[in-house]
């Protein structure tokens, strides 16, 4: 099983609408989360970080589920510039500053 | 401008010639990373550093080595490049966040071709 698992997409998503990505995670001691972006052949940049009460910043919410062990991001009303590769991001163990990346979720936002 | 700077941002280069991917911060972090990325496979970290003269290996070292010799520099060195290790390189850098991970900033990439 890996690490962190996504599903690949893509994800092809109407202007506006409102689009899930959930990730799993195989390290029940991982304490560090968080989302990523990158475009197409840039690197990544932090999106957001995830906490345990879960999280919002403008459009976007990320949440964590410990017992589950996964981790959602949430994009409301969706525009053409959310059109990236969003990778889910966890450190390796408690006391570890190791990250683990997920192969990413590919999203298009469609005009 | 706080950021991370690869050089050089394309190479293309023949089996077995010696090659340097530089890395360098300006934000005085003690942890940096350096990680390939090949499709279907996400980011995987080559070695990465705590601090100035610590250094050790990620989950693919095998090809490469590393230095730091200053707390703002982290080269990359291949010895001996082979058409396996064609891929974009990432280098990172973090804050030492006292056994929690921190926010990484990387370098733009360098996409590196070996023929």
């Amino acid at each position: 099983r890996k690490e962190v698992e996504q599903d690949p997409g893509p994800f092809n998503v109407p202007e506006g609408a409102t689009v899930a990505f959930n990730c799993t995670y195989s390290n029940s001691a991982s304490q560090s989360f968080f989302w990523y972006r990158q475009d197409c052949r840039k690197e990544p940049k932090l999106l957001m970080s995830v906490y345990s009460s879960g999280n919002e910043d403008g459009r976007f919410t990320a949440q964590l589920n410990r017992a589950s062990q996964y981790i959602s991001l949430l994009i409301r009303d969706s525009k053409l510039s959310d059109s990236a590769t969003y990778l889910c991001v966890v450190n390796r163990g408690f006391g570890n500053e190791k990250l683990t990346f997920g192969t990413g979720t590919r999203l298009t936002i469609i005009p | 401008e706080a950021q991370v700077t690869q050089n050089p941002r394309y190479l293309i280069t023949v089996t077995g010639k010696k090659l340097t991917v530089t890395c360098s911060q300006n934000m005085n972090h003690e942890y940096m990373s350096w990680y390939r990325q090949d499709p279907g496979l996400g980011l995987r970290q080559i070695y990465y550093s705590m601090n100035v003269e610590v250094t050790d290996k990620g989950d693919v070292p095998e090809g490469y080595k590393v230095s730091r010799k200053e707390k703002r520099n982290f080269p990359l060195i291949l010895e001996s490049p082979s058409p396996n290790q064609t891929s974009l390189y990432f280098c990172a850098s973090s804050l030492s966040g006292w056994g929690r991970a921190a926010e990484a900033f990387f370098g733009q990439g360098t996409r590196l071709t070996v023929v």
